[in-house]
């Protein structure tokens, strides 16, 4: 079965700062992985996916990811943390159906520090 | 309309009231997704529709939660007798054809049930 690990719930950086939210993954099949961004009282945004065409994924806002089999890992990263980049972000994996069904991390929320 | 829309935004019900959240997907789309998003579990999948396909209810998470999709638009997520356990946020999707297409998500219904 599919499944999802985002390693860290909070993450904290200074303004500036690298971003890095961390993921893994375990599926059967080669997955389609995704991350979206939430922020408060708000529904989930699409950041990125990958689905096989390349490994290193960009996406909006300056954000990235890079899919590493071996690892299995599927890690966000952002160079320069924005204020506005704070916000709850969620890993996801498709299921093994094609039925566009998502699997989610449990989430990490980033904090943006001044 | 021009993204997801759920209504209410917001609902307060009494323990063993039942409770109807309605979701207007995106015109066109005929994928539509809900999911439950809660502290304790995160966001899981409930149910699935896509086309005049039977749904995939492998999500529901017992037999007082149900949904229809009315004329392949609009759905509604009934919970009937609902206990505490089902505050939550309430989450809507749907994508254009399914699979790994993009899914644009509303804003979520926040159930409260007191």
């Amino acid at each position: 079965a599919q499944s999802v690990t985002q390693l860290g719930s909070h993450v904290s950086v200074s303004e500036g700062a690298l971003v890095l939210l961390r993921c893994n993954y375990s599926s059967s099949v080669p997955p389609y992985l995704f991350w979206y961004v939430q922020y408060p009282n708000q529904g989930l945004q699409l950041l990125l996916k990958y689905t096989s065409a390349a490994t290193l994924v960009k996406g909006i806002n300056g954000f990235e990811a890079e899919f590493k089999k071996s690892e299995t890992s599927f890690h966000l990263t952002k160079p320069s943390a924005h204020m506005s980049d704070a916000a709850e972000y969620f890993c996801a994996v498709s299921d093994t159906g094609n039925t566009g069904k998502l699997i989610f991390g449990q989430g990490t929320t980033l904090q943006v520090k001044p | 309309g021009a993204g997801v829309s759920q209504s209410p935004s917001n609902k307060v019900t009494e323990k063993g009231k039942d409770v109807e959240l309605r979701c207007d997907p995106i015109s066109g789309h005929t994928a539509l997704y809900w999911y439950r998003q809660s502290l304790g579990q995160g966001l899981e999948f409930l149910i699935y529709f896509q086309g005049n396909s039977a749904p995939d209810k492998s999500g529901l998470p017992s037999d007082r939660f149900s949904a229809e999709r009315t004329g392949g638009s609009v759905s509604t997520l009934t919970i009937q007798r609902t206990q505490q356990e089902d505050s939550a946020v309430y989450l809507c999707a749907s994508s254009r054809t399914g699979g790994n297409t993009e899914a644009f998500f509303g804003q979520g219904t926040r159930l409260t049930v007191v």
